[in-house]
Protein backbone atom coordinates (compact mmCIF):
# COMPACT_ATOMS: atom_id res chain seq x y z
CA UNK A 1 0.00 0.00 0.00
CA UNK A 2 1.06 3.58 -0.21
CA UNK A 3 0.97 4.31 2.97
CA UNK A 4 1.87 3.23 7.13
CA UNK A 5 -0.32 0.28 7.74
CA UNK A 6 -1.05 -0.94 10.89
CA UNK A 7 -2.66 -4.24 12.60
CA UNK A 8 -4.65 -4.73 14.26
CA UNK A 9 -6.44 -1.51 14.31
CA UNK A 10 -8.40 -2.44 18.13
CA UNK A 11 -6.73 -4.89 20.31
CA UNK A 12 -8.77 -5.94 23.64
CA UNK A 13 -6.67 -7.96 26.01
CA UNK A 14 -6.73 -9.23 29.82
CA UNK A 15 -4.46 -7.81 32.39
CA UNK A 16 -1.48 -10.38 32.30
CA UNK A 17 -1.45 -10.73 28.35
CA UNK A 18 0.78 -10.77 26.05
CA UNK A 19 0.19 -8.64 23.02
CA UNK A 20 1.87 -8.19 19.88
CA UNK A 21 0.86 -4.62 17.14
CA UNK A 22 2.17 -4.74 13.46
CA UNK A 23 3.45 -2.14 11.81
CA UNK A 24 4.03 -2.22 7.99
CA UNK A 25 5.96 0.78 6.90
CA UNK A 26 5.94 2.98 3.16
CA UNK A 27 8.49 0.88 1.08
CA UNK A 28 11.73 2.00 1.07
CA UNK A 29 11.86 3.94 4.54
CA UNK A 30 14.78 3.76 6.52
CA UNK A 31 13.71 4.75 9.58
CA UNK A 32 10.82 3.77 11.86
CA UNK A 33 9.54 5.05 15.17
CA UNK A 34 6.65 3.61 17.54
CA UNK A 35 4.71 6.26 19.78
CA UNK A 36 2.01 5.85 22.45
CA UNK A 37 -1.01 8.42 22.42
CA UNK A 38 -2.78 8.58 25.66
CA UNK A 39 -6.58 10.08 25.28
CA UNK A 40 -6.39 13.44 24.48
CA UNK A 41 -2.45 13.93 24.80
CA UNK A 42 0.10 13.70 22.00
CA UNK A 43 2.26 11.10 21.18
CA UNK A 44 4.70 9.96 23.23
CA UNK A 45 8.23 9.12 21.64
CA UNK A 46 9.14 4.83 22.13
CA UNK A 47 10.96 4.25 20.27
CA UNK A 48 13.24 4.39 16.57
CA UNK A 49 14.83 1.91 14.53
CA UNK A 50 17.37 2.93 11.23
CA UNK A 51 16.78 -0.26 9.36
CA UNK A 52 16.97 -3.23 11.19
CA UNK A 53 19.15 -1.68 14.02
CA UNK A 54 17.42 0.06 17.36
CA UNK A 55 19.09 3.11 18.15
CA UNK A 56 17.09 4.33 20.50
CA UNK A 57 14.53 3.02 23.25
CA UNK A 58 14.89 5.40 25.68
CA UNK A 59 10.97 6.00 25.94
CA UNK A 60 9.75 2.84 26.58
CA UNK A 61 8.42 2.71 29.24
CA UNK A 62 9.52 -0.68 31.01
CA UNK A 63 11.52 -3.99 30.04
CA UNK A 64 7.68 -5.24 29.19
CA UNK A 65 7.74 -3.23 25.88
CA UNK A 66 9.74 -4.74 23.68
CA UNK A 67 10.27 -3.64 19.81
CA UNK A 68 12.01 -5.37 17.02
CA UNK A 69 12.65 -5.17 13.00
CA UNK A 70 14.59 -7.78 12.19
CA UNK A 71 14.52 -7.49 8.36
CA UNK A 72 14.56 -3.45 8.12
CA UNK A 73 10.82 -3.61 7.22
CA UNK A 74 7.98 -4.45 9.34
CA UNK A 75 8.14 -4.09 12.83
CA UNK A 76 6.38 -5.71 15.87
CA UNK A 77 5.95 -3.78 19.30
CA UNK A 78 5.47 -6.59 21.75
CA UNK A 79 3.77 -5.75 25.46
CA UNK A 80 4.59 -8.68 27.80
CA UNK A 81 2.04 -8.74 30.98
CA UNK A 82 -0.32 -6.11 29.89
CA UNK A 83 -0.91 -3.77 32.82
CA UNK A 84 -4.32 -1.27 32.35
CA UNK A 85 -2.17 1.79 32.46
CA UNK A 86 -0.23 0.05 28.73
CA UNK A 87 -4.28 0.68 27.99
CA UNK A 88 -3.87 3.39 24.49
CA UNK A 89 -2.98 4.10 20.91
CA UNK A 90 -0.03 2.92 19.97
CA UNK A 91 1.20 4.58 16.57
CA UNK A 92 3.77 3.63 14.12
CA UNK A 93 5.65 6.17 11.53
CA UNK A 94 8.07 5.68 9.22
CA UNK A 95 10.47 8.40 7.07
CA UNK A 96 12.33 7.88 4.08
CA UNK A 97 15.89 8.91 5.46
CA UNK A 98 17.55 9.95 8.67
CA UNK A 99 17.46 12.99 10.32
CA UNK A 100 14.42 16.05 9.96
CA UNK A 101 12.38 14.33 7.29
CA UNK A 102 8.70 14.06 7.41
CA UNK A 103 7.65 11.11 9.52
CA UNK A 104 4.49 9.25 7.93
CA UNK A 105 2.09 7.87 10.57
CA UNK A 106 -0.52 4.91 10.51
CA UNK A 107 -3.84 5.34 12.03
CA UNK A 108 -2.67 3.28 14.94
CA UNK A 109 -3.77 0.13 17.46
CA UNK A 110 -6.32 1.47 19.79
CA UNK A 111 -4.78 -1.22 22.52
CA UNK A 112 -7.61 -1.56 25.83
CA UNK A 113 -6.35 -3.88 28.82
CA UNK A 114 -9.34 -4.90 30.91
CA UNK B 1 9.44 16.97 31.79
CA UNK B 2 7.01 18.12 28.69
CA UNK B 3 9.23 20.09 26.34
CA UNK B 4 7.04 21.32 24.55
CA UNK B 5 4.03 23.43 25.58
CA UNK B 6 1.30 24.01 23.51
CA UNK B 7 -2.07 26.43 23.74
CA UNK B 8 -4.76 26.86 23.90
CA UNK B 9 -6.50 23.17 24.35
CA UNK B 10 -9.54 23.77 22.64
CA UNK B 11 -10.34 26.65 19.78
CA UNK B 12 -13.89 27.43 18.61
CA UNK B 13 -13.82 29.96 15.49
CA UNK B 14 -16.17 30.64 13.09
CA UNK B 15 -16.09 29.89 9.45
CA UNK B 16 -13.56 32.50 7.74
CA UNK B 17 -11.83 33.52 10.89
CA UNK B 18 -8.72 32.98 11.61
CA UNK B 19 -7.42 30.12 14.01
CA UNK B 20 -4.24 31.17 16.19
CA UNK B 21 -2.46 27.93 17.92
CA UNK B 22 0.61 28.81 20.07
CA UNK B 23 3.61 26.33 20.96
CA UNK B 24 7.11 27.53 23.27
CA UNK B 25 9.88 25.13 23.77
CA UNK B 26 12.94 24.45 26.20
CA UNK B 27 15.63 22.83 24.49
CA UNK B 28 17.79 25.09 22.64
CA UNK B 29 19.21 22.16 20.31
CA UNK B 30 15.94 21.70 18.63
CA UNK B 31 15.58 22.75 15.18
CA UNK B 32 13.06 21.03 13.08
CA UNK B 33 9.42 22.76 14.25
CA UNK B 34 6.33 20.99 12.26
CA UNK B 35 3.08 20.82 12.85
CA UNK B 36 0.36 17.88 12.54
CA UNK B 37 -3.27 17.20 12.16
CA UNK B 38 -4.59 14.48 13.43
CA UNK B 39 -8.58 13.69 12.56
CA UNK B 40 -10.27 11.04 15.15
CA UNK B 41 -9.88 7.30 14.40
CA UNK B 42 -6.28 8.59 12.29
CA UNK B 43 -2.99 8.93 12.71
CA UNK B 44 -1.15 12.37 12.88
CA UNK B 45 -0.73 14.06 9.12
CA UNK B 46 1.83 16.37 8.75
CA UNK B 47 1.04 19.86 7.59
CA UNK B 48 3.78 22.29 7.47
CA UNK B 49 7.24 22.50 9.10
CA UNK B 50 9.73 25.37 9.78
CA UNK B 51 13.68 25.58 10.56
CA UNK B 52 15.28 28.06 12.93
CA UNK B 53 16.35 30.23 10.07
CA UNK B 54 13.60 31.47 8.82
CA UNK B 55 10.75 33.34 10.54
CA UNK B 56 7.56 32.61 8.58
CA UNK B 57 6.74 29.79 6.15
CA UNK B 58 3.22 30.00 4.38
CA UNK B 59 1.63 26.77 2.64
CA UNK B 60 -1.49 27.83 1.03
CA UNK B 61 -3.90 28.85 4.25
CA UNK B 62 -1.53 27.28 6.95
CA UNK B 63 1.08 29.84 7.96
CA UNK B 64 4.22 29.08 11.12
CA UNK B 65 5.64 32.27 12.99
CA UNK B 66 8.74 31.14 14.67
CA UNK B 67 10.45 33.45 16.90
CA UNK B 68 13.98 31.78 17.83
CA UNK B 69 14.62 34.17 20.78
CA UNK B 70 11.80 33.47 23.09
CA UNK B 71 11.44 29.98 21.61
CA UNK B 72 7.89 29.88 20.28
CA UNK B 73 6.44 29.28 17.13
CA UNK B 74 2.81 29.76 16.12
CA UNK B 75 0.25 28.16 13.43
CA UNK B 76 -2.04 30.55 11.71
CA UNK B 77 -4.80 29.23 9.94
CA UNK B 78 -6.47 31.65 7.43
CA UNK B 79 -10.18 31.24 6.69
CA UNK B 80 -10.81 28.54 8.56
CA UNK B 81 -13.09 25.87 7.18
CA UNK B 82 -15.70 23.63 9.42
CA UNK B 83 -13.11 21.06 7.35
CA UNK B 84 -10.18 22.33 9.34
CA UNK B 85 -12.07 21.09 12.74
CA UNK B 86 -9.33 18.75 14.13
CA UNK B 87 -6.75 18.37 16.59
CA UNK B 88 -3.17 19.87 15.90
CA UNK B 89 -0.05 19.17 17.39
CA UNK B 90 2.91 21.17 17.34
CA UNK B 91 6.14 19.33 17.68
CA UNK B 92 10.04 20.04 17.85
CA UNK B 93 13.25 17.75 17.37
CA UNK B 94 16.89 18.03 17.11
CA UNK B 95 17.82 15.49 14.58
CA UNK B 96 14.54 13.84 13.82
CA UNK B 97 14.80 11.14 15.92
CA UNK B 98 13.54 12.19 18.90
CA UNK B 99 10.61 14.25 18.02
CA UNK B 100 8.02 15.77 20.67
CA UNK B 101 4.74 16.88 20.79
CA UNK B 102 2.58 19.35 22.67
CA UNK B 103 -0.27 17.73 23.54
CA UNK B 104 -2.62 19.46 21.04
CA UNK B 105 -5.31 21.86 20.29
CA UNK B 106 -8.79 20.63 19.70
CA UNK B 107 -10.11 23.15 16.90
CA UNK B 108 -13.73 23.56 15.91
CA UNK B 109 -14.77 25.67 12.58
CA UNK B 110 -18.49 26.63 13.11
CA UNK B 111 -20.39 26.52 9.85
Amino acid sequence: GAGVSQSPRYKVAKRGQDVALRCDPISGHVSLFWYQQALGQGPEFLTYFQNEAQLDKSGLPSDRFFAERPEGSVSTLKIQRTQQEDSAVYLCASSSQTGNQPQHFGDGTRLSIL
Amino acid sequence: QQQVKQSPQSLIVQKGGISIINCAYENTAFDYFPWYQQFPGKGPALLIAIRPDVSEKKEGRFTISFNKSAKQFSLHIMDSQPGDSATYFCAASSDGNDMRFGAGTRLTVKP
